[in-house]
């Protein structure tokens, strides 16, 4: 089986750094992904890490390490409209095709 | 606009009914996914299609039954169900995750907000 652990509520201000952690159990592992989803909205894709290290998109990164199971995302300079729900998910089992998701961490951003 | 799309939006039934959500995806995906989404619990993967073929069924109910006429469309047809189904439905599309260089992106529709009555 598999699982995923991630906070359920962070809280920050406009222009801040948060991040938001991921651990997970998995049998196999082919990477771990992070979406973001707004309310009244579909979650949409914002990274992949396959391999440990960080990985770069403009305002936000993620990082993996294998060897702890654990990833995280990092959102910097924090805007009103990253204020939505985040969700880590991981492919781990061979041969299947569907990703487990975490439960969801729901960032507020405040002014 | 993901390039996936999901009808009804939102949908009122009662426990007797009969009804059926599409999915259509405009992306050139081989691979088509139902997700539950009820409140405070995570996406649970419900149906995998690959190539139109059932490759996975999280031991969903009977009372939904899934249909892939081709790789573009995705159905979900509901009968007889319980109150306790209300939830979003979101259906996601991708390349196959099993090939080389996939990165197990997903797209997904908006979703369809069902009600059962």
């Amino acid at each position: 089986g598999q699982s995923l652990e991630q906070p359920s509520e962070v809280t920050a201000v406009e222009g801040a750094i948060v991040q938001i952690n991921c651990t997970y159990q998995t049998s196999g592992f082919y990477g771990l992904s992070w979406y973001q989803q707004h309310d009244g909205g579909a979650p949409t894709f914002l990274s992949y890490n396959a391999l440990d290290g960080l990985e770069e998109t403009g305002r936000f990164s993620s990082f993996l390490s294998r060897s702890d199971s654990y990833g995280y995302l990092l959102l910097q300079e924090l805007q009103m409209k990253d204020s939505a729900s985040y969700f880590c998910a991981v492919r781990g089992d061979t041969g299947r095709r569907a990703l487990t998701f975490g439960s969801g961490t729901r960032l507020q951003v405040q002014p | 606009e993901t390039g996936v799309t999901q009808t009804p939006r939102h949908l009122v039934m009662g426990m007797t009914n009969k009804k059926s959500l599409k999915c259509e995806q405009h992306l050139g995906h081989n691979a088509m996914y139902w997700y539950k989404q009820s409140a405070k619990k995570p996406l649970e993967l419900m149906f995998v299609y690959n190539f139109k073929e059932q490759t996975e069924n999280n031991s969903v109910p009977s009372r939904f039954s899934p249909e892939c006429p081709n790789s573009s469309h995705l159905f979900l047809h509901l009968h007889t169900l319980q109150p306790e189904d209300s939830a979003l439905y979101l259906c996601a599309s991708s390349q196959d995750p099993l090939l080389a260089a996939s990165t197990d992106t997903q797209y997904f529709g908006p979703g369809t907000r069902l009600t059962v009555l």
